[in-house]
Parts: structure tokens; C-alpha cells; sequence
């Protein structure tokens, strides 16, 4: 079955970049999206359309794309960052595919 | 704004049907241009994607699920159920209700319900 690959975590300090990374075969084919989850809470929509921020969201989130990879990107990185990112697509026939998540800790 | 709100028993005996129901409020499921997905995430794990369904009525499962899953809809009550059937310790899981947003493919959810955990046990 077609998989969306993440790695398990990524630590970075506040003020600076963290980078998430999702890798998969159908990404030159299919939209990526992003979400964030906190403990106890449902994920949130960060990142649509690979590179997209929707309203509310702030701007030191972006989304990129080159290949078979996405990226999500956190500029600044600030303590409330501290959560689950889940990348999301879907494979060669529809079916919605989840990232296995990232784990993101502000040092 | 929409809200969703997932509804159900918290606990099910192993090889029973699950059955969960979605109420949706701040907007109309008959309004179209929307899927309506249920989420699944094991304690501790990443989502699952169930699958959705159209106010239509037209459905789309996840292949791993699709023998065990029916979503279906009441558009006069504004909600969406799931039913899993034959389940098993593994169908443990907190249980999400979402607004698919389907264009362009494969889409993306906006609004979640704030889930509900299902355990099965006897």
C-alpha cells in the first residue's frame, strides 16, 4: 500500500527553522496538506494545496513541494509550535493517505 | 462557522458493530460541494482515513477497511453515521468526524469534530 513518509521528529530551538519533510511516489501528482495536533485536541489545517496557508494561520508556516517531497517549514519557531504535524495526499486512486506524523520539540 | 460533533458508545464487545453518529451544525450537509470523512487515530498513532460520503449518498471507503465500513447520511437531521462491523482490540482508536473539502483532489479536512474514543472490550 502507497505511504507517505515522515520522520518520527524534529527538535529545533525557538526562534529558529524547522523543517518537516513527506516523501512519497504520487507527490508530483497529488496535492500535499499539512495539519497540527496538540495533545488531547483534533488536527488542524496548517498547509492545502502543498503551499497554501488558510486563513488564521500565521505566516511563519509555508509549504513547499520539489519532486516526491514536501516540506513544511515553521519560520521562528516559537514554544506554541510544539505539537504533531501530519503530512496528507492520496494515492494513484483516491484514497486518502496520512503521513506517520512528526513529532516537533521546541527546545 | 461548522461544527461537528461525534456521538456514540464509548465502549463495544469485540465482534459487535460499532456505530457511531456525526450531528453537523453551522452549515448544511445538503449544501453539496463537501465530503463528509470519518478519521480514525489508534492511542498513541497517526490518522487513518475511514472514508466519506456525499449528501448524495454516494460513499468512498479506505480498501483496508472497506469489507467491515458503512457511512451513510440523514440530510432531514444534518448528520452522517459509521458503522464498523466484526471489530476487534485493534479498532481501539479515537474516532473523528470531518468536512472534506474535495476539490481539488484528494481534497483536505477543515473542520473536525473534537473526536471520540471507542474501546473495544469485553
Amino acid at each position: 500500500s502507497y505511504e507517505l513518509t515522515q520522520p518520527p521528529s524534529v527538535s529545533v530551538s525557538p526562534g529558529q527553522t524547522a523543517r518537516i519533510t513527506c516523501s512519497g511516489d504520487a507527490l508530483p501528482k497529488q496535492y500535499a496538506y499539512w495539519y497540527q495536533q496538540k495533545p488531547g485536541q483534533a488536527p488542524v489545517l496548517v498547509i492545502y494545496k502543498d503551499s497554501e496557508r488558510p486563513s488564521g494561520i500565521p505566516e511563519r508556516f509555508s509549504g513547499s513541494s520539489s519532486g516526491t517531497t514536501v516540506t513544511l517549514t515553521i519560520s521562528g519557531v516559537q514554544a506554541e509550535d510544539e505539537a504533531d504535524y501530519y503530512c496528507q495526499s492520496a494515492d494513484s486512486s483516491g484514497t486518502v493517505v496520512f503521513g506517520g506524523g512528526t513529532k516537533l520539540t521546541v527546545l | 462557522q461548522v461544527q461537528l460533533q461525534e456521538s456514540g458508545p464509548g465502549l463495544v464487545k469485540p465482534s459487535q458493530t460499532l456505530s457511531l453518529t456525526c450531528t453537523v451544525s453551522g452549515g448544511s450537509i445538503s449544501s453539496g460541494g463537501y465530503y463528509w470523512s470519518w478519521i480514525r487515530q489508534h492511542p498513541g498513532k497517526g490518522l487513518e482515513w475511514i472514508g466519506y460520503i456525499y449528501y448524495s449518498g454516494s460513499t468512498y471507503y479506505n480498501p483496508s477497511l472497506k469489507s467491515r465500513v458503512t457511512i451513510s447520511v440523514d440530510t432531514s437531521k444534518n448528520q452522517f453515521s459509521l458503522k464498523l462491523s466484526s471489530v476487534t482490540a485493534a479498532d481501539t482508536a479515537v474516532y473523528y468526524c470531518a468536512r472534506h473539502h474535495s476539490s481539488p483532489e484528494p481534497g483536505y479536512f477543515d473542520y473536525w469534530g473534537q473526536g471520540t474514543l471507542v474501546t473495544v472490550s469485553s
